[in-house]
């Protein structure tokens, strides 16, 4: 069954440090999105991106943050300078032209020293 | 704002039947969502309600009623293996449209 994947797993780095988080969605799939999920706490939509471009953003995706779809697979996220709450679960999704959910990847959990 | 509303915690016996209620109050309504997440994993899709009435999946089902803004989700036959978070998920428009999410129910089933 085809799933979405993420890379890496986990990673830690440090307070001003960029970070890049993977993504290949499932082939077919049209619309894409990131969530991140801080310990403990709810789910929470960053950003979607259909036919390259940036759809819909949250107030948390802000100028640190940004998407690209940089070849046919792969969909990253990029937050130029962490800083420690930005120390969460982030998880990539993508869908069909949406009729039902999305499907989400395992997460990258990300630890900001 | 958008609010969506769910028990934090529950705790239910092995075989029993249990619902996860959730209620939303959104500025929009475009189809409502139910994922299971065990802890350190991804939420994974479980039902989707879009029109009022019950939609049945195996030992899961899930109920909506728009008017109330009001859902729940029912599990049957209750196993160790349900012991997770159930999330509740609302899709404001239609399109391209991310998911507003609950924090979640922390359902706990004991033998």
């Amino acid at each position: 069954e085809p799933e979405v994947t993420q890379t890496p797993s986990h990673q830690v780095t440090q307070m001003g440090q960029e970070v890049i988080l993977r993504c290949v969605p499932i082939s077919n799939h049209l619309y894409f999105y990131w969530y991140r999920q801080i310990l403990g706490q709810k789910v929470e939509f960053l950003v979607s991106f259909y036919n390259n471009e940036i759809s819909e953003k949250s107030e948390i995706f802000d100028d640190q943050f940004s998407v690209e779809r940089p070849d046919g697979s792969n969909f990253t996220l990029k937050i130029r300078s962490t800083k420690l709450e930005d120390s969460a679960m982030y998880f990539c999704a993508s869908s069909e032209p949406p009729t039902e959910s999305g499907f989400f990847g395992p997460g990258t959990r990300l630890t900001v020293l | 704002g958008q609010n969506i509303d769910q028990p934090t915690e529950m705790t239910a016996t092995e075989g029993a039947i249990v619902q996860i209620n959730c209620t939303y109050q959104t500025s929009g309504f475009n189809g409502l969502f139910w994922y299971q997440q065990h802890a350190g994993e991804a939420p994974t899709f479980l039902s989707y309600n879009v029109l009022d009435g019950l939609e049945e999946k195996g030992r899961f089902s899930s109920f909506l009623s728009r008017s109330k803004g009001y859902s729940y989700l029912l599990l049957k036959e209750l196993q160790m293996k349900d012991s997770a978070s159930y999330l509740c998920a609302v899709r404001l428009n239609s399109g391209n449209t991310p998911l507003v999410f609950g924090k979640g129910t922390r359902l706990s089933v004991i033998a």
